[in-house]
C-alpha cells in the first residue's frame, strides 16, 4: 500500500501568489517525521522543511510552511509569494524509525510570470 | 555545509557490464542510502547502511549490491547491468543523532544502459 500520496502530478501558480501542495500519509507508528524536498531541473534534492509527529506547532521555514493535520494524516506544503525559482519537482516524504524513509511520486510546480 | 558527492553525473553502459556508482559524504554521517528515481514512482530505496560494513536491503535490491568499507563512502554495484536499470540514482546520508534524521542528497547519477 502507498505510504505517501501526492495527488497532484502538476500544479501551476502565478508569480507572487501562494500555492498548496498536497500530501497524505499512512502509518500506524506514533513516532514519525514528515519532510518536503525540492528537486530543481539540476537533479539535486534540496531539503525544505521538517515536521515531527509530536510537534504541536506547524513547521515554518521562510516562505515554506507545513500544514500538519495529524487526524487527517495530511502534511501539505504551503509556499507563499511564489517566485520563478520555485519551479521544480516537490517530494513529500515520511520517515518511520531511524532510516525508513518513503517518498511520494512528486508534484511538478510551475510558476508563471 | 553537508556535502554528498557522486562519482558521475551521467553514465552510459552496455548490457551485461558491471557498473560501480560511488558516493562520498564529508559530514561523518553514520547512515548512507541509495535510491533510484523513476518518473511517476518517486524515490525507491535500493539499499542502506547504518555503519561501516553493515548493509540492509531496501524495497528494490534485486540486481544490485553495495559496499561500505569506509564510513564516508558507499558504493552501489550493478553486477550485470540491464536496460531496466536505466534510471537516476541518488545517494543520501544522515546523522543518527539528529532529531529529524534528515537526509542530505548528492547531485544524482543518470545511468543509461544500452
Amino acid at each position: 500500500a502507498q505510504k505517501i500520496t501526492q495527488t497532484q502530478p502538476g500544479m501551476f501558480v502565478q508569480e507572487k501568489e501562494a500555492v498548496t501542495l498536497d500530501c497524505t500519509y499512512d502509518t500506524s507508528d506514533p513516532s514519525y517525521g514528515l519532510f518536503w524536498y525540492k528537486q530543481p531541473s539540476s537533479g539535486e534534492m534540496i531539503f525544505l522543511i521538517y515536521q515531527g509527529s509530536y510537534d504541536q506547532q506547524n513547521a515554518t521555514e521562510g516562505r515554506y510552511s507545513l500544514n500538519f493535520q495529524k487526524a487527517r494524516k495530511s502534511a501539505n506544503l504551503v509556499i507563499s509569494a511564489s517566485q520563478l525559482g520555485d519551479s521544480a519537482m516537490y517530494f513529500c516524504a515520511m520517515r518511520e524509525g531511524r532510516w525508513d524513509m518513503r517518498f511520494g511520486a512528486g508534484t511538478r510546480l510551475t510558476v508563471k510570470p | 555545509d553537508v556535502k554528498v558527492t557522486q562519482s558521475s553525473r551521467y553514465l552510459v553502459k552496455r548490457t551485461g557490464e558491471k557498473v560501480f556508482l560511488e558516493c562520498v559524504q564529508d559530514m561523518d554521517h553514520e547512515n548512507m542510502f541509495w535510491y533510484r528515481q523513476d518518473p511517476g514512482l518517486g524515490l525507491r530505496l535500493i539499499y542502506f547502511s547504518y555503519d561501516v560494513k553493515m548493509k540492509e536491503k531496501g524495497d528494490i535490491p534485486e540486481g544490485y549490491s553495495v559496499s561500505r568499507e569506509k564510513k564516508e563512502r558507499f558504493s552501489l554495484i550493478l553486477e550485470s547491468a540491464s536496460t531496466n536499470q536505466t534510471s537516476m540514482y541518488l545517494c543520501a546520508s544522515s546523522h543518527q543523532g539528529a532529531p529529524s534524521y534528515e537526509q542530505y542528497f548528492g547531485p544524482g547519477t543518470r545511468l543509461t544502459v544500452t
